[in-house]
């Protein structure tokens, strides 16, 4: 079973608005933790924002939001104000808590793909 | 502020070489972590090293794939006799602590011809 699902393999959003995309996650452990990574046509994965399972606020960095509803284990990413420069892959990431290893283990999305329209 | 080196950017080798992935960690970063990115698809967790010892190699191959930390220098991720569905993208990325963000390289970009 997917741990991390991301429904959405692509997505379009004018330049200006603001666009949603979709993480759900899988999950029995009581702490774990959320990221967003943005990887861009260069290839490189840029950190975006991350949300831990006992923060009661949503997480904000700039223009990025994260939509955190713990009861429906969904981690949404919320772009205000798209940018041409937002065009780019966005993963989704979940941290489980510890494992039999003393470990984290990151485990990510097959990603969205976005592309701003001029 | 430095963030995560890698090098080679781009590797090309043939098959049944050997391929060597480096990766120097953020300063002050002793956590590393290996994932490989196929076409099209989420990265994929290798290991996670720390200082001279493997913490969790579960998500690497048995076979041809090894991976170290020396005490001093870069991690090293090393692919034996490399074979065509090596070709991926290998991504390293360091930590402060365990439980702490994790911050990626440009990662590597391995060719098998």
């Amino acid at each position: 079973a997917q741990k991390i699902t991301q429904t959405q393999p692509g997505m379009f959003v004018q330049e200006k608005e603001a666009v949603t995309l979709d993480c759900t996650y899988d999950t029995s452990d009581q702490s774990y933790g959320l990221f967003w990574y943005k990887q861009p046509s260069s290839g490189e994965m840029i950190f975006l924002i991350y949300q831990g399972s006992y923060d009661e606020q949503n997480a904000t960095e700039g223009r990025y939001s994260l939509n955190f509803q713990k009861a429906r284990k969904s981690a949404n990413l919320v772009i205000s104000a798209s940018q041409l420069g937002d065009s780019a892959m966005y993963f989704c990431a979940m941290r489980e808590g510890l494992l039999d290893s003393g470990t984290y283990k990151y485990i990510f999305g097959t990603g969205t793909r976005l592309k701003v329209l001029a | 502020n430095a963030g995560v080196m890698q090098n080679p950017r781009h590797l090309v080798r043939r098959r049944g070489q050997e391929a060597r992935l480096r990766c120097s960690p953020m300063k002050g970063h002793s956590h590393v972590y290996w994932y490989r990115q196929l076409p099209e698809e989420g990265l994929k967790f290798m290991v996670y090293l720390q200082k001279e010892n493997i913490i969790d190699e579960s998500g690497m191959p048995k076979e041809r794939f090894s991976a170290e930390f020396p005490k001093e220098g870069p991690s090293i991720l090393r692919i034996q006799q490399v074979v065509r569905g090596d070709s991926a993208a290998y991504f390293c990325a360091s930590s402060l602590g365990h439980k702490e963000t994790q911050y990626f390289g440009p990662g590597t970009r391995l060719l098998v011809l």
